[in-house]
């Protein structure tokens, strides 16, 4: 079945150690989006790929980078968590330009980041 | 600043209770409102709203869209245990893909 896929489910990490936390899709959608979601919080969108341009929101931090290699892959690096930055980190994806019905976003289930 | 209000905040049912959950938005350019069902991984998508007046059901879910009053509602009847969930919504403007979310309603059903 088509669908997102994040790895790993669990990540734990030490304060100010280097993630990657990955997504992948197969559902050949152009658009990827980074959201994180903290414990009874909506979904905070952190930036988002449409196709090869990156679109960062304005108040995500430096801290948080990202890399789409292809249109299957996207990776979001923390470059030096803290423990603020302990969250769940959904990826979606949808495609722009087809039609209402295309424009739903589908999510992968999430990584859990802790940060010790 | 784009806002999306979810009411209530939190909800405790019997199975069999019909639940009503709300939704309120002030957004700049209204193009979609999406409902989506989140338990303990992922939102998975219920609806997508864009025409005011017309309702979208599936099952005993079911979900309007009210563009004069810019609102949404989610009901649920005969609710079961497996419905509990935060229910997520959302709205998407013309300027683009993305999606703002409200803070969500979270939905417990007892046996």
């Amino acid at each position: 079945d088509a669908m997102v896929i994040q790895n790993p489910r669990y990540q734990v990490t030490q304060f100010g150690k280097p993630v990657t936390l990955s997504c992948s899709q197969t559902l050949n959608h152009n658009v990827m989006y980074w959201y994180q979601q903290k414990s009874s919080q909506a979904p905070k969108l952190l930036f988002h790929y449409y196709d090869k341009d990156f679109n960062n929101e304005a108040d995500t931090p430096d801290n948080f980078q990202s890399r789409r290699p292809n249109t299957s892959f996207c990776f979001l690096d923390i470059r030096s968590p803290g423990l603020g930055d302990a969250a769940m980190y959904l990826c979606a994806t949808s495609r722009a330009g087809g039609g209402w019905a295309k424009n739903i976003q589908y999510f992968g289930a999430g990584t859990r980041l802790s940060v010790l | 600043e784009d806002k999306v209000v979810q009411s209530p905040l939190s909800l405790v049912v019997h199975e069999g209770d019909t639940v009503t959950l709300n939704c309120s938005y002030e957004v700049t350019n209204f193009r979609s409102l999406l409902w989506y069902k989140q338990e303990k991984k992922a939102p998975t998508f219920l609806f997508m709203l864009t025409s005011s007046g017309i309702e979208k059901k599936s099952g005993r879910l079911s979900s309007i869209l009210d563009k004069k009053e810019l609102s949404s509602i989610l009901n649920i009847t005969a609710t079961q245990t497996g419905d509990s969930a935060i229910y997520l919504c959302a709205v998407e403007e013309n300027a683009g893909n993305m999606l703002t979310f409200g803070g969500g309603t979270r939905l417990m059903v007892k046996p």
